[in-house]
């Protein structure tokens, strides 16, 4: 089945630090997603991209889909710690389910 | 409310009882997804809903599980003969479906955490 690659698996920063996270797929998207997911809650949609090399930013976060269209990256600067959570990416094929990746646990230090 | 609701917010079972997990999506949606979201994993498909019918289900791991919606709106995931291995947060979306186009977002539930004891 589909796999998507998505790394790393947990990250430990400092507040104000920036972050990066990749997704990689053996497979051709249409769509790349990135959520959120806190505790006892269900993923939220941060950044949408519907076009291979489209960047995209919503505040702190940026996010791009790759000229391949498999693989996409997440950037958020200057962390704070409510960015602390689960990070998932996800792919979409034109009128197909999301295929999510494993997340990546983002921790702040104190 | 506005957004996805689920019940129960949990749920413990024995090995062998049926389930039931309950999801109302946003008002509106005709689009209901079934996700299934294991410790440590990212949630996985398991069916999907445009109005009434199921338009996909190729996610259900087995026939122990069925889902419904039969009115469009409410839908309910069924689990029968329930086993150890179907201990997971059960993760429901509702999206704006037919008309929406390629972007149509999915709004989330907070899932149903199932254990089976």
């Amino acid at each position: 089945g589909q796999q998507l690659n998505q790394s790393p698996q947990s990250m430990f920063i400092q507040e104000g630090e920036d972050v990066s996270m990749n997704c990689t797929s053996s497979s051709i998207f249409n769509t790349w997603l990135w959520y959120k997911q806190d505790p006892g809650e269900g993923p939220v949609l941060l950044i949408a991209l519907y076009k291979a090399g489209e960047l995209t930013s919503n505040g702190r976060l940026t996010a791009q889909f790759g000229i391949t269209r498999k693989d996409s990256f997440l950037n958020i600067s200057a962390s704070i710690p409510s960015d602390v959570g689960i990070y998932f990416c996800a792919g979409q094929r034109r009128d197909d389910k999301i295929i999510f990746g494993k997340g990546t646990r983002l921790h702040i230090l104190p | 409310g506005a957004g996805v609701s689920q019940t129960p917010s949990n749920k413990v079972t024995e090995k062998g009882k049926y389930v039931e997990l309950r999801c109302d999506p946003i008002s509106g949606h005709t689009a209901l997804y079934w996700y299934r979201q294991s410790l440590g994993q990212g949630p996985e498909f398991l069916i999907y809903f445009q109005g009434t019918g199921a338009a996909d289900d190729s996610g259900l791991p087995n026939d122990r599980f069925f889902a419904v919606r039969p009115e469009g709106s409410v839908s309910t995931l069924k689990i029968q003969r329930t086993e150890r291995g179907d201990s997971a947060v059960y993760l429901c979306a509702s999206s704006v479906g037919v008309g929406a186009g390629e972007k149509d977002t999915q709004y989330f539930g907070p899932g149903t955490r199932l254990t089976v004891l």
